[in-house]
């Protein structure tokens, strides 16, 4: 298994410019979401889904949009960037068992806006 | 919304001391996570604890599920230098489709050899 994969893996934009990030996973997990790291703020969640075709917004989803139409890929859309979106994106997928959910995370994005 | 306070945010250490910080919650929660973070790369799980008053060992690590579910802690014993990286903890109320973590901010430790 490959685990979680995002591409790219470094980007810059400028402002105002579209882009998608891209997220993967191959271990069938039912749940995938998306969060941003800035430095002292630790991970904070951005949108996440339950399953293809559910998706909700998490804690900062403001700027971004998300859609899950396979259970395999979970893209992370900025429509029109600004420079407060610098920052590392992570992907992260989960499964459940016996009512446990563990992470797992991508090997991140990192965003720079112009 | 929940809120977690993770301390210390940064510690320097000699290599052989012993590490411990811990994460404090506002409110409960049913499981508790402790992520390690390399640099350029994404946090990895190192231990999950489910149930209050719970301590579950990972080689050198050593995990505690606090008995009122609002904190946990993590020790590292005789630390070595590959332990660099940041830390963070995470609460979630696991269960049915409810998968959200809560992160703290993260401890950085810095390991002289």
């Amino acid at each position: 298994n490959a685990g979680v994969t995002q591409t790219p893996k470094f980007q810059v934009l400028k402002t105002g410019q579209s882009m998608t990030l891209q997220c993967a996973q191959d271990m069938n997990h039912e749940y995938m979401s998306w969060y941003r790291q800035d430095p002292g703020m630790g991970l904070r969640l951005i949108h996440y889904s339950v399953g293809a075709g559910i998706t909700d917004q998490g804690e900062v989803p403001n700027g971004y949009n998300v859609s899950r139409s396979t259970t395999e890929d979970f893209p992370l859309r900025l429509l029109s960037a600004a420079p407060s979106q610098t920052s590392v994106y992570f992907c992260a997928s989960s499964y459940s068992t016996s009512g446990h959910n563990e992470q797992f995370f991508g090997p991140g994005t990192r965003l720079t806006v112009l | 919304g929940q809120q977690l306070n993770q301390s210390p945010q940064s510690m320097f250490i000699q290599e052989g001391e012993d590490v411990s910080m811990n994460c404090t919650s506002s409110s409960i929660f049913n499981t508790w996570l402790w992520y390690k973070q390399d640099p350029g790369e994404g946090p990895v799980l190192l231990i999950a604890l489910y149930k209050a008053g719970e301590l579950t060992s990972n080689g050198r690590l050593t995990a505690q599920f606090g008995i009122t579910r609002k904190d946990s802690f993590l020790n590292i014993s005789a630390s070595i230098p590959s332990d660099v990286g940041i830390y963070f903890c995470a609460g979630q109320n696991s269960g049915g489709s409810n998968y959200k973590l809560t992160f703290g901010k993260g401890t950085l430790l810095t390991v002289n050899p």
